[in-house]
């Protein structure tokens, strides 16, 4: 059982490139999230799904656009990379008793 | 809106020292609260959560009793092991039971402990 897969684990950009960062889960789970973790910040939440069809904005969703085609896969896709969106990036997927997180995106912009 | 302040870190123990770690919060409502844990070059991974006040959430010899009267999910553990070194997260969701989807965390925690 995979969980929560993230791709690629490991990105540099040059300001103002575009890329998108994949989150699939096997799970079925109607919830999944991105969030982005910044030194002394913790984990602050970005986009948001509750089912296929259907996502919602976070706390800094700003720079970011997020859909939701299936069940399984939730893609985070960055428009125009800046310097400030240096982070790493983490998936979730979510039961209604936890959410499962994937193992990062380490991205650096340039 | 909601917020979690837990203790600055870093702390650093010897082997079978106790441990405590400090949250607080501020919600509307009944958020249920979690300690997530995450080890080097890992995701986090749920180590216990409470889901209404008094309740005690308990995994692997750690401990946290929600305390509405003081807004507080403290973290303990009786004897840290060298295996516990990780970033321990705090964190909250609005509403019993589901928002896990929807998570407030604190800062975090960087445990170190020497054998």
């Amino acid at each position: 059982n995979a969980g929560v897969t993230q791709t690629p684990k490991f990105q540099v950009l040059k300001t103002g490139q575009s890329m998108t960062l994949q989150c699939a889960q096997d799970m079925n789970h109607e919830y999944m999230s991105w969030y982005r973790q910044d030194p002394g910040m913790g984990l602050r939440l970005i986009h948001y799904s509750v089912g296929a069809g259907i996502t919602d904005q976070g706390e800094v969703p700003n720079g970011y656009n997020v859909s939701r085609s299936t069940t399984e896969d939730f893609p985070l896709r960055l428009l125009s990379a800046a310097p400030s969106q240096t982070s790493v990036y983490f998936c979730a997927s979510s039961s209604e008793a936890e959410a499962f997180f994937g193992q990062g995106t380490r991205l650096t912009v340039v | 809106g909601n917020s979690v302040t837990q203790m600055e870190g870093p702390v650093t123990l010897s082997e079978e020292a106790f441990l405590t770690i400090n949250c607080t919060y501020t919600a509307t409502g009944y958020p249920s609260l979690f300690w997530y844990v995450q080890y080097p070059g890992e995701g986090l991974q749920l180590l216990l959560k409470a889901t209404k006040a008094d309740d005690k959430g308990s995994n692997k010899g750690f401990e946290a009793t929600y305390r509405k009267e003081t807004t507080s999910f403290h973290l303990e553990k009786g004897s840290v092991q060298v295996s516990d070194s990780a970033v321990y997260f705090c964190a909250l969701s609005r509403g019993s039971g589901g928002s896990n989807y929807k998570l407030t965390f604190g800062k975090g925690t960087l445990l170190t402990v020497n054998p």
